[in-house]
């Protein structure tokens, strides 16, 4: 089984929804994050966690909100979704408890489309 | 604010040759990592390679090798005997010792057979 899980792997909705992306991990990890990939320009931090009570805005935060329900679930939701938020969106994971170059572990990836 | 730079959106490379993907960084720190994702037509993002900053020697991972020139601020991904199976887009990330992940626009690179 894929140790980061991401619901649901693609989604059609429509301008002024609200939708919620779902994180899954079985890592143990502390750290979550949300990214959103476009054409051109890699991929953008939208929020980030360190733990349940920790959560941080990253690069392109606005028209996002989270959740960290869990250290193993961490949520993404677009209040009032709009065209431009047509993306892919990933989460991933990192583990820093020591030192070194902390990895970070990612999802498959959901294929959101706004119409 | 850390800037990542790729300034190949397309590479090709013929299979069974070596090609060299460029990333430069802007940092005015000393305590830093860097990566090399791949992200293959499944879209799944996988770690190719990386190198800590504190360490002069480049690092390598099978037939994945880094150009790693601090004072240049340039770290080049280097693929050797190119395989059907390497096409992809590369990623090119920057971390401060402590922040948050910056990555590149991204190289696709095709393998022509």
């Amino acid at each position: 089984d894929a140790d980061v899980t991401q619901t649901p792997r693609n989604r059609i909705t429509k301008t002024g929804k609200r939708i919620m992306l779902e994180c899954s991990q079985t890592k143990g990890h502390d750290r979550m994050y949300w990214y959103r990939q476009d054409p051109g320009l890699g991929l953008r931090l939208i929020y980030y966690s360190f733990d349940v009570k920790d959560i941080n805005k990253g690069e392109i935060s606005d028209g996002y909100s989270v959740s960290r329900q869990a250290q193993a679930k961490f949520s993404l939701s677009l209040e009032s979704a709009i065209p431009n938020q047509t993306a892919l969106y990933f989460c991933a994971t990192s583990d820093e408890s020591g030192r070194g170059a902390y990895e970070q572990y990612f999802g498959p990836g959901t294929r959101l489309t706004v119409t | 604010a850390q800037t990542v730079t790729q300034s190949q959106p397309e590479m090709s490379v013929q299979e069974a040759e070596t090609v060299t993907l460029s990333c430069t960084y802007d940092t005015s720190e000393s305590d830093y990592y860097l990566f090399w994702y791949k992200q293959p037509p499944s879209r799944q993002m996988i770690l190719v390679i990386r190198q800590e900053a504190y360490k002069q020697q480049n690092a390598t991972e099978n037939r994945f090798s880094v150009n790693f020139q601090k004072a240049a601020k340039s770290f080049s991904l280097k693929i050797s005997d190119s395989q059907l199976g390497d096409a992809a887009m590369y990623f090119c990330a920057y971390r401060p010792g402590v922040g948050q992940l910056t990555f590149g626009s991204g190289t696709q690179l095709t393998v022509l057979p």
